[in-house]
């Protein structure tokens, strides 16, 4: 089945350790966003790439960053994990923007602990 | 302008009645309004989704009901399981490229058996 994977599902760093979650998809779709998701929340949108074109939300921390080396893969990248970073990442795609006819696809997130 | 407002927060049923949640928006611009279902410990999943040149869509138990002219749309789950017992998240875009979507606050729906 097509789908999106992320791994690890469980990680846990420590505070200020450098963290990469990963992502990758086989429904070879040209977007791929990073969400975080905080208990009892909604999914708060990080960043996204359009093919190679990334995409910073204004609210996004410098902490965190991002890399697609290719269509399948995006890497989401935590330089300095803080204990307000804990929470569940998603990953996900979609076939061009959201629409219709162009739903976003979600992976099964990894939860990241800070300790 | 970009929020979607959700209610209620959270919602208890009993095993086969009615699960009514319902979202608001402000911007008129909006024109594709999905739920997400999300378990614990899972990725949000899309449910069902609308236009607004429709009133009603209707997917299993699973309806939308959209009014334009109010700016509110809402989910209705008929003869609700305890496997229906989940988090749902209303959200609204524009349905072209490059636009994100608003999400609502979520509700989290508990039936009971």
């Amino acid at each position: 089945d097509a789908m999106v994977i992320q791994n690890p599902r469980y990680q846990v760093t420590q505070f200020g350790k450098p963290v990469t979650l990963s992502c990758s998809q086989t429904l070879n779709h040209n977007v791929m966003y990073w969400y975080q998701q905080k208990s009892s929340q909604a999914p708060k949108l990080l960043f996204h790439y359009y093919d190679k074109d990334f995409n910073n939300e204004a609210d996004t921390p410098d902490n965190f960053q991002s890399r697609r080396p290719n269509t399948s893969f995006c890497f989401l990248d935590i330089r300095s994990p803080g204990l307000g970073d804990a929470a569940m990442y998603l990953c996900a795609t979609s076939r061009t923007g959201t629409g219709f006819n162009s739903p976003l696809h979600f992976g099964n997130g990894t939860r990241l602990t800070v300790t | 302008q970009q929020q979607v407002k959700q209610s209620p927060q959270s919602l208890i049923v009993q095993k086969g009645g009615i699960s009514i949640i319902n979202c608001a928006y402000e911007n008129t611009a909006f024109d594709y309004f999905p739920w997400y279902q999300q378990f614990p410990g899972k990725g949000p999943a899309l449910l069902i989704a609308i236009r607004p040149d429709v009133s009603e869509k209707k997917e299993g138990r699973f309806t939308i009901s959209f009014n334009k002219s109010a700016k509110q749309f809402s989910l209705h789950i008929m003869d609700s399981q305890p496997g229906d017992s989940a988090t749902y998240f209303c959200a609204a875009t524009y349905n072209n490229a490059g636009n994100m979507l608003t999400f609502g606050g979520g509700t989290r729906l508990m039936v009971k058996p």
